[in-house]
């Protein structure tokens, strides 16, 4: 079965740092990509998403990702953080010829930023 | 439009007891889902819909019970609660589901306890 990695279970960061988030995926046939954030108390809501072309992907917020096919990455990365970010943030992964969308999750990384 | 929304937020069961959690969009999607989420594990596919009268099993589908009698409407039903289902539990929306490339829109959850 498909799974989706999120090594990063923590990260602590002062505002103004650079954020990246990792994420990999064992899937190896064509996939779609999405990062989502959920902000306390709130509901998860879409970052970006990857289905096809530029590798580089431009988000919300200031958040982009890169696509790296040869290492079934996803990372998600932003410049320069701010207090506001602080969320919890998952990668989802969904096969392109299932059928229906199903997408899988990593299981979040919970990140903090610090004023 | 309200989005997708839940009922109720909070809820407190004890075991062997039943209850419908209520899950309604406005935004005329053919495809519904419901996760649940729990910490370390992050969101997992319980039960989707492709349009009403039609039900598919996801990841986690023991103990649950949905249907679909209307486009609008996704109830998820736990028979005889159990201390393991004490979860956060989303429910989600996209245009079609038979497209990956579709964005789901989550609603705010709700948070079951069953002692």
């Amino acid at each position: 079965a498909q799974s989706v990695s999120q090594h990063n279970h923590h990260v602590i960061l002062s505002e103004a740092a650079s954020l990246e988030l990792g994420c990999n995926y064992s899937y190896g046939g064509t996939v779609n990509l999405f990062w989502y954030v959920q902000y306390p108390g709130q509901h998860l809501q879409l970052l970006l998403k990857y289905f096809s072309g530029d590798p580089l992907v431009k988000g919300i917020k200031g958040f982009e990702a890169e696509f790296i096919k040869s290492k079934f990455s996803f990372n998600l990365r932003k410049p320069s953080v701010q207090w506001s970010d602080t969320a919890e943030y998952f990668c989802a992964v969904n096969e392109v010829n299932t059928g229906f969308q199903k997408l899988v999750f990593g299981t979040g990384t919970r990140l903090l930023v610090s004023p | 439009n309200a989005g997708v929304t839940q009922t109720p937020k909070f809820q407190v069961l004890k075991t062997g007891q039943s209850m419908t959690l209520q899950c309604a969009q406005d935004m005329n999607h053919e495809y519904m889902s419901w996760y649940r989420q729990d910490p370390g594990m992050g969101l997992r596919l319980i039960h989707y819909s492709v349009g009403a009268g039609i039900t598919d099993q996801g990841e986690v589908p023991n103990g649950y019970n949905v249907s679909r009698s209307t486009t609008e409407d996704f109830p998820l039903r736990l028979l005889s609660a159990a201390p393991s289902q004490t979860s956060v539990y989303f429910c989600a929306s996209s245009y079609s589901g038979q497209s990956s490339t579709d964005t789901q829109y989550f609603g705010p959850g709700t948070r079951l306890t069953v002692l």
